[in-house]
């Protein structure tokens, strides 16, 4: 089955800075690719996401790349603020079986 | 738009016991996934309804079991309870499932088992 690995597992920001997350993915079959922010006491909110026909996506100062060809994805946040603070998820939905399986998060502090 | 909801928030059971989580989903959406979430195993998949049909299922015991209504609520029961189901329960529902529909997750039902 599908295995997404995720780096790092924990990352600090200054405020201001940007912060980068990676993820690999194992099933070439995998073709829908989003991201999710949970915070404490709440379930994951998806911010964003990427299929696999688009190299890139951008939502104000949230950006996804993906590599088809060395099966990787990333996460950017630019101009990181205090309430980017949180852990993110990615994850990938293989369309043989449509099951979708997250990375194991990374924890994102920003510094004020 | 109201949002997932999923009920109970938290749950406090005894070994051997059973139980059972609520969910409704978004208004519209006909399908709901389920997901164990731990420090350790991270999100791992339980299973997934669409129009009161089991669709997909993730590798769990048989312990572990869900149904769908015909309003798209969907319920998830866990018998004979271990201390390693601790866990939070996280429902998400999306328009169709798979075929690109995005995930909508619930705040979850955290349980604790004594």
């Amino acid at each position: 089955g599908e295995n997404v690995e995720q780096h790092p597992s924990t990352l600090s920001v200054q405020e201001g800075d940007s912060a980068v997350i990676k993820c690999t993915y194992s099933d070439s079959a995998s073709n829908y690719f989003p991201w999710y922010k949970q915070e404490l006491g709440k379930g994951p909110q998806l911010i964003i996401d990427i299929r696999s026909n688009v190299g890139e996506k951008k939502d104000q100062r949230i950006a996804v790349t993906l590599n088809k060809t060395a099966k990787h994805f990333s996460l950017h946040i630019t101009e990181t603020q205090p309430e980017d603070s949180a852990v993110y998820f990615c994850a990938a939905r293989s369309s043989l079986n449509e099951k979708l399986t997250f990375g194991t998060g990374t924890r994102l502090t920003i510094i004020p | 738009k109201a949002g997932v909801t999923q009920t109970p928030r938290y749950l406090i059971k005894t070994r051997g016991q059973q139980v059972t989580l609520s969910c409704s989903p978004i208004s519209g959406h006909r399908s709901v996934s389920w997901y164990q979430q731990t420090p350790g195993q991270g999100l791992q998949f339980l299973f997934e309804y669409f129009s009161e049909t089991q669709r997909n299922k993730g590798n769990f015991p048989g312990r572990f079991s869900g149904r769908q209504f015909s309003n798209s609520r969907s319920e998830m029961n866990v018998s004979t309870l271990e201390l390693g189901d601790s866990a939070l329960y996280l429902c998400a529902s999306s328009l169709a499932g798979g075929r690109g529909s995005p995930l909508h997750f619930g705040n979850g039902t955290r349980l604790t088992v004594t």
